[in-house]
């Protein structure tokens, strides 16, 4: 399967603990993005890297997440000091290219459960 | 912030019936518009990227009109299907060069 790939799918973890996504997107897609989605609503941004360079970053990002492409391939989302509002499903999404016209492929994606 | 609305949020038809959903968004500063099917325990799939004012595209039972001057798309479903049940997303694309996303339509289709 060359999809976007995500890892873990599921995670429970208890408040206060850090928690860390992985994102393996599509060979040779420069454009990685992470998107959150809670019950009821669409996803929503949260940051995206053009290679290895963070270019945007959404206000839903505070200072408890962190997110790295450190050799423009794989992506890491890591969540600190996790809070129960955390619990949602992590997106990963990738492309060739940064146009609008140009398809984006999501993953699966990762459950995060707070307890 | 792009104010983007799908309706109706939730949809319940027999299988055979047409269906269709209403995707509106700002109509100033458009770059594209991307429509997405989502099903339950898999990624959301791409169906159509539309670009220009009075786009028509169609993947086989599927297909999706744009108008930009006015803000809307419409997601048209001929004669729908139980593997058609799904949540449908549109997302135009935002001056900071991402998607976003309307709440979407849950289409159940009923044998």
């Amino acid at each position: 399967d060359t999809g976007v790939s995500q890892d873990p799918r599921h995670k429970i973890t208890k408040r206060g603990q850090n928690v860390t996504f992985r994102c393996d997107p599509i060979s040779e897609h420069n454009r990685l993005y992470w998107y959150r989605q809670t019950l009821g609503q669409g996803p929503e941004f949260l940051t995206y890297f053009q290679n290895e360079a963070q270019l945007e970053k959404s206000r839903l990002l505070s200072d408890r997440f962190s997110a790295e492409r450190p050799k423009g391939s794989f992506s890491t989302l890591e969540i600190q000091r996790t809070e129960q509002g955390d619990s949602a499903m992590y997106l990963c999404a990738s492309s060739y290219g940064q146009g609008a016209g140009n398809t984006i492929y999501f993953g699966e994606g990762s459950w995060l459960t707070v307890v | 912030i792009l104010n983007v609305e799908q309706s109706p949020q939730s949809l319940h038809v027999q299988e055979g019936d047409s269906t269709n959903f209403t995707c509106s968004f700002p109509s100033s500063n458009f770059y594209a518009l991307h429509w997405y099917r989502w099903e339950t325990a898999k990624s959301p799939e791409a169906l159509f990227v539309m670009t220009l004012n009075g786009d028509e595209k169609k993947k086989g039972r599927i297909s999706a009109t744009l108008n930009t001057k006015e803000g809307y798309s419409y997601l048209y479903i001929k004669g729908s299907q139980p593997e058609d049940s799904a949540t449908y997303l549109c997302a135009p694309w935002g001056s900071q060069g991402n998607l976003i996303f309307g709440k979407g339509t849950k289409l159940s289709v009923k044998p």
